[in-house]
């Protein structure tokens, strides 16, 4: 069955600095897109950065990169040069090469800049 | 719209009456997604669909729960009878197409508390 793991509950960071958030997935298709989203204490999903199985290059977006291990499984997002609106909940998800496209989601890791 | 609107932005209810919650996509999107958050964790799928049709609702826990979109532009997402352990974030996500590169859009959700 399909899953997404991560590991993290919360994680705390220096501003400006990097940090990582941990993501590993299972999926026995070889067609999938992984997915990281930014929800903010008011509720929304925001979309951050997309994946795809085939990409032979590490997506990257802004201040966000990801960091994609097939072998390993694992899809950590690396957000750069951290802010102070950067404190949020992170959620990895994978979303299906066939059928309906869902996503599957992680648990999320809180993720709290200090100044 | 700008965006994926959805209402009401809170809903209160006591157990056993039947609730509507809406979903106003992304013009021109034609997929449409249920998820259900609940506290502390990430989105699980309801259901979806493409345009009218209701092409996977396997992620609904009960026939309680019900879901339509009969113009093929917004959906309503109805519970009836409802009981505590109905109480979350009912977040709705649509995308321009199906397929597995293409993010979805969420809503800032529905939260639905049941006394």
């Amino acid at each position: 069955a399909q899953k997404i793991t991560q590991t993290q509950p919360g994680m705390f960071v220096q501003e400006k600095e990097a940090v990582t958030l941990d993501c590993t997935y299972d999926t026995s298709d070889q067609s999938y897109g992984l997915f990281w989203y930014k929800q903010p204490s008011s509720g929304e999903m925001i979309f951050l950065i997309y994946q795809g199985s085939y990409d032979e290059q590490n997506a990257t977006e802004g201040r966000y990169s990801l960091n994609f291990q097939k072998a390993r499984k694992s899809a950590n997002l690396v957000i750069s040069a951290s802010q102070l609106g950067d404190s949020a909940m992170y959620f990895c998800a994978m979303r299906e090469g066939q059928g309906t496209y869902k996503y599957i989601f992680g648990t999320g890791t809180r993720l709290k800049v200090l100044a | 719209g700008a965006g994926v609107s959805q209402s009401p932005r809170y809903k209160v209810a006591k157990r056993g009456q039947d609730v509507a919650l809406r979903c106003d996509p992304i013009s021109g999107h034609v997929s449409l997604f249920w998820y259900q958050q609940a506290l502390g964790q990430g989105p699980e799928f309801l259901t979806y669909f493409q345009n009218e049709a209701q092409l996977d609702k396997s992620g609904l826990p009960s026939d309680r729960f019900f879901a339509e979109r009969p113009e093929g532009s917004v959906s309503t997402l109805k519970i009836q009878r409802t009981q505590q352990e109905d109480s979350a974030v009912y977040l709705c996500a649509s995308s321009l197409e199906n397929t597995v590169n293409q993010p979805q859009h969420f809503g800032d959700g529905t939260r639905l508390s049941i006394l």
